[in-house]
């Protein structure tokens, strides 16, 4: 069965460290990976995707993610936080050869302690 | 370029009750999703349509229903309302459909008591 696991529920870091958000999936063919962050009382905002091609991808605020295929993973990162990432993040995929159904991770908090 | 959408944005309504929430996408958009939300349960996919059709639905029991109108506009009905109904509930629109680049509104919040 399709779907998609955020590890950690809460992931905390401090102000200028490097962060990384896992993210691991399971699907029956070719998977679009995304990212999206939420911050409280707001909807979800799009970080980054990956649909083939390099698999390192840059998408918006500084983050990247690494598409890596044998580890079936997708994980979030990020050089140096900033107390203003701190936010609720959540992993998706899409099945290609399925139902294309976007199935989410069930998110991972982000502190980011100054 | 307006955003996403979303009314009402709170709603309190009591068990038995029916709620209407509607979604406005993105000018141009013509794929629309809606989500529910809940703390325990996380983002739970409820349907997606596109141009009036709808290409996908979730998990989720006959009282949930939705529908898009002729200009991508979108509406979703849940009927009898139970407790356990209560989450935010999210839209989500997008240029073409099966991308995972969505554009979301800010919710409608729906209590029930």
């Amino acid at each position: 069965a399709q779907s998609v696991a955020q590890p950690e529920d809460q992931v905390n870091v401090a102000e200028g460290n490097p962060l990384t958000v896992k993210c691991t999936y399971s699907v029956s063919g070719n998977p679009y990976l995304f990212w999206y962050v939420q911050y409280p009382n707001r909807g979800l905002q799009f970080l980054l995707k990956y649909i083939t091609g390099d698999n390192l991808v840059k998408g918006s605020y500084g983050f990247e993610a690494e598409f890596n295929k044998s580890q079936t993973s997708f994980h979030l990162k990020k050089p140096s936080a900033l107390v203003s990432d701190s936010a609720l993040y959540f992993c998706a995929v899409r099945d290609m050869n399925s139902n294309y159904q976007l199935i989410w991770g069930a998110g991972t908090k982000l502190i980011i302690k100054p | 370029k307006a955003g996403v959408t979303q009314t009402p944005r709170y709603l309190i309504k009591t068990r038995g009750q029916q709620v209407t929430l509607s979604c406005s996408p993105i000018s141009g958009h013509r794929s629309v999703s809606w989500y529910q939300q809940t703390p325990g349960q996380g983002l739970q996919f409820l349907f997606e349509y596109f141009s009036e059709t709808q290409r996908n639905k979730g998990n989720f029991p006959g009282r949930f229903s939705g529908r898009q109108f002729s200009n991508s506009r979108s509406e979703m009905n849940v009927s009898t309302l139970e407790l356990g109904d209560s989450a935010l509930y999210l839209c989500a629109s997008s240029l073409i459909e099966f991308t995972g680049e969505l554009f979301f509104g800010e919710g409608s919040r729906l209590t029930v008591l």
